[in-house]
């Protein structure tokens, strides 16, 4: 089982609507967790980063991470083409040790 | 301007000849690495550094090599190329002190091993 578990998609959702990116992990001792974007022939971005468990807001992005449930989330209100791209997750154990990824959701939003 | 440079960006070599990629960063942090993406994989980290000297080993270090003589500099060596290592390489650095929530990736190098 890998530590750190995302749905591939593709997920293709219209312009305006609510995303959600979801990703499971396994390691309780994971600290740190982390959203990239990463578009076409492009290196990935860092989008947020959170702490422990609870949310975090930024703009239109929301992340949020239930420690309880091992389960963590993007949420992407007011989608734009622009978010078009691949999402990845992430956990570490602190923010100067080894950073387990997701494989990656292939983002859509249509016009 | 903050930025991560690696080059080469393309490489195509053959087996078992040894090749460097460097990855050099301007913001002064500490954490510096090394990932390799593959179709389906996502992004697999390599290689590590916390700082000047100290580094260790990522999710998939077999294979490479890596050193932290600088705080700048962090290179990636492969001392015998396999076709398994074929792939897009990107290196990233980031502050582990402070404000963290800044991470910066490098355009990517992709390597070919025939």
């Amino acid at each position: 089982q890998k530590e750190v578990e995302q749905d591939p998609g593709p997920l293709s959702v219209p312009e305006g609507a609510i995303v959600s990116l979801n990703c499971t992990y396994s390691n309780s001792a994971f600290q740190y967790f982390m959203w990239y974007r990463q578009y076409s022939r492009k290196g990935p971005e860092l989008l947020m980063y959170t702490y422990s468990s609870g949310n975090k807001e930024d703009g239109r992005f929301t992340a949020q991470v239930d420690k309880s449930s091992k389960y963590i989330s993007l949420f992407i209100r007011d989608s734009q083409p622009s978010d078009s791209a691949t999402y990845l997750c992430a956990g570490s154990y602190s923010s100067a040790s080894k950073i387990i990824f997701g494989s990656g959701t292939r983002l859509s939003i249509r016009p | 301007e903050a930025q991560v440079t690696q080059n080469p960006r393309y490489l195509i070599t053959v087996t078992g000849k040894k090749l460097t990629v460097t990855c050099s960063q301007n913001m002064n942090h500490e954490y510096m690495s090394w990932y390799r993406q593959d179709p389906g994989l996502g992004l697999r980290q390599i290689y590590y550094s916390m700082n000047v000297e100290v580094t260790d080993k990522g999710d998939v270090p077999e294979g490479y090599k890596v050193s932290r003589k600088e705080k700048r500099n962090f290179p990636l060596i492969l001392e015998s190329p396999s076709p398994n290592q074929t792939s897009l390489y990107f290196c990233a650095s980031s502050s582990i002190q402070g404000n963290t929530d800044t991470q910066y990736f490098g355009p990517g190098t992709r390597l070919t091993v025939l």
